[in-house]
């Protein structure tokens, strides 16, 4: 399978904690995306990368969120002193350019008890 | 700032037959792209459908068809000979043309049930 793969899969942790997400892209895609999508609702954008360099940002990431894209393979998304609301299922997407479509993850869902 | 709304937060159809998602969004551009995507449950979203706004003619795919109006900005998705397998949360998103910030933005969704 050449997808874009997400690790892990599902998450649980306590208020408080810090997690990490890994995000595996389609392995000739220069952009990698994040999103955030709550229950009900579309996915909402986070952060966009274009290679290692991190481009944009939402206002939705806070300063306890961080990505990184080292050699502008891989990416992981850390999210610091977890609340509740951070619960979610946060969803990678990665294209070839900018005028590509973009093809998702199969999401990890996070549970912050 | 760009918005989509998907007005119909249920649909349903009988198997076989038509139906259609409707998708309205607020842009200030005149070129920019529109999707459909669909997740199903606990399943990763695919893309159904790609229209980029410079085109007149409404993009295509097999049982899947659009109906691009942009002067109203509308986007609606029409799906023939539904199957079961259509049964899936569809989402429309938009997204700009440049080299940044072309992140989707997308509706809250459409969840399709198909009737057997």
């Amino acid at each position: 399978d050449t997808g874009v793969s997400q690790n892990p899969r599902h998450k649980i942790t306590k208020r408080g904690q810090n997690v990490t997400f890994r995000c595996d892209p389609i392995s000739e895609h220069n952009r990698l995306y994040w999103y955030r999508q709550t229950l009900g609702q579309g996915p909402e954008f986070l952060t966009y990368f274009q290679n290692e360099a991190q481009l944009e940002k939402s206002r939705l990431l806070s300063d306890r969120f961080s990505a990184e894209r080292p050699k502008g393979s891989f990416s992981t998304l850390e999210i610091q002193r977890t609340e509740q609301g951070d619960s979610a299922m946060y969803l990678c997407a990665s294209s070839l350019g900018f005028a590509e479509t973009q093809y998702f993850g199969p999401g990890t869902r996070l549970l912050v008890l | 700032a760009q918005t989509v709304t998907q007005s119909q937060p249920e649909m349903s159809v009988q198997e076989a037959e038509t139906v259609t998602l409707s998708c309205t969004y607020d842009t200030s551009e005149s070129d920019y792209y529109l999707f459909w995507y669909k997740q199903p449950p606990s399943r990763q979203m695919i893309l159904v459908i790609r229209q980029e706004a410079y085109k007149q003619q409404n993009a295509t795919e097999n049982r899947f068809s659009v109906n691009f109006q942009k002067a109203a900005k509308s986007f609606s998705l029409k799906i023939s000979d539904s199957q079961l397998g259509d049964a899936a949360m569809y989402f429309c998103a938009y997204r700009r043309v440049s080299n940044t910030g072309n992140q989707f933005y997308f509706g809250t969704g459409t969840s399709l049930t198909v009737i057997p």
